[in-house]
């Protein structure tokens, strides 16, 4: 059974620190995505991976995937209020096929 | 291009009722899913459909039916609620495996 586990599950961080989210999942699978939601809002696709050794950036976000080890990071550059929102990653139950596993999600919450 | 929609927004049903939750996209995607999201957890998958026509399980399947007649359309259906079906209740769509997930707005349903 696939399992994806994300850490920390909560993260309060001030403005213009860096740090990294973590995503490990227990089975081999090539396919990785993360999404952002907003309190009461849905969810909004950030990245795709689709590759071992992948990483896409945007912004003060930059994702990696590492299918060796099964984990992806999410790393946050100096961090600003408006990156405040719960990251989720989501891995392909048995690569290609669409189900989605997702994470627990980690709630950031920036603060000035 | 609305994208994903979702019908209604909110609803409260007493234990034993049935409804109908109306999902549509107007982006001419193959895929499209179903999912419910607890508190503290990450999305769970309930139903899918890779084509008009199709549909098959996902994780958390059980008092649950799904129809897509239409391509653009794709509907979850409970016959019979249980307080356990409270939730807040997701439709997405994809135009392939590899590609990013789109979300609706969501269904926030409450079974009393």
């Amino acid at each position: 059974e696939l399992k994806v586990e994300q850490n920390p599950l909560f993260l309060s961080m001030q403005e213009g620190k860096n740090y990294t989210i973590y995503c490990n999942y227990s089975t081999t699978s090539d396919r990785l995505y993360w999404y952002r939601q907003d309190p009461g809002k849905s969810l909004e696709s950030l990245f795709v991976l689709l590759s071992n050794g992948a990483v896409k950036q945007e912004g003060r976000l930059m994702a990696s995937l590492d299918t060796k080890a099964r984990l992806s990071t999410l790393h946050i550059t100096a961090a600003v209020h408006d990156l405040s929102a719960t990251y989720f990653c989501a891995v392909d139950m048995r690569g290609n096929t669409g189900k989605l596993i997702f994470g627990q999600g980690t709630t950031l919450q920036v603060k000035p | 291009n609305a994208g994903v929609t979702q019908t209604p927004k909110f609803r409260v049903l007493k234990t034993g009722q049935s409804m109908t939750l109306l999902c549509a996209q107007d982006m001419n995607h193959e895929y499209m899913y179903w999912y419910r999201q607890d508190p503290g957890m990450g999305l769970r998958l309930i139903h899918y459909s890779v084509g008009e026509g199709t549909t098959a399980k996902g994780e958390v399947p059980d008092g649950y039916n799904v129809s897509r007649l239409k391509k653009q359309n794709f509907l979850l259906g409970l016959e019979s609620a249980a307080p356990s079906q409270t939730s807040v209740y997701f439709c997405a769509s994809s135009r392939d495996l590899s590609y990013e997930q789109y979300f609706g707005p969501g269904t926030r349903l409450t079974v009393t």
